[in-house]
């Protein structure tokens, strides 16, 4: 298995420009996120979902749109990039075992908005 | 007040001494999960816990539901542990994670 997957690594952006991050995975979990990861901050939560054709917002997702088509991929868009939105990305999926959701990340994706 | 909380922020230990660092939450979890990050890197789950103690290698973690509490220890720290280490819960009956702010820990030789 692949894992989580992320693309690109970096990007860099001007203001007002519009791009998909993409996330995918083939472990066929149900449960995606999104998350940004700024200094000082701490990893939070921009939008999830809990399976093909259902998401829905985490504490920061304002500025992000996501969709989930399949169980395999959850993109993320910026429709229109703020230097606000500079940070690090991480998406991820978890599956229930034994009890529990055990968690697996991507490896970021390193945005830059000037 | 973060949901969870992390100490210390920052730790710099010299090679092969015994590291703690803390975590705090404030409500019942379903799961803790420990997680590590090398600078520039991804994020790697190191443990996922609901009681009791987990070893692997030179990393213990232990949890202590009462107090709401739990504990990462590295034994005979090295360099390579360099890294920031996250914290993060599973509020019962939710799927989402709620993170700490990270411990950055540096080991220097």
């Amino acid at each position: 298995n692949a894992g989580v997957t992320q693309t690109p690594k970096f990007q860099v952006l001007k203001t007002g420009q519009s791009m998909t991050l993409q996330c995918a995975q083939d472990m066929n979990h149900e449960y995606m996120s999104w998350y940004r990861q700024d200094p000082g901050m701490g990893l939070r939560l921009i939008h999830y979902s809990v399976g093909a054709g259902i998401t829905d917002q985490g504490e920061v997702p304002n500025g992000y749109n996501v969709s989930r088509s399949t169980t395999e991929d959850f993109p993320l868009r910026l429709l229109s990039a703020a230097p606000s939105q500079t940070s690090v990305y991480f998406c991820a999926s978890s599956i229930f075992v034994g009890g529990v959701y055990e968690q697996y990340f991507g490896p970021g994706t390193r945005l830059t908005v000037t | 007040k973060n949901e969870v909380e992390q100490s210390p922020q920052n730790l710099t230990a010299q090679e092969g001494e015994f590291i703690t660092i803390n975590c705090s939450y404030s409500v019942g979890i379903s799961a803790l999960h420990w997680l590590q990050q090398h600078p520039g890197g991804g994020i790697v789950s190191l443990f996922m816990l609901s009681s009791g103690k987990k070893k692997h290698g030179r990393l213990i973690a232990t949890i202590n539901i009462q107090e709401k509490h739990s504990s990462l220890h590295i034994t005979a720290s090295h360099p390579r542990d360099s890294a920031v280490y996250i914290c993060a819960v599973r509020w019962s009956r939710a799927q989402k994670l709620v993170f700490g702010q990270g411990t950055r820990l540096t080991i220097n030789p």
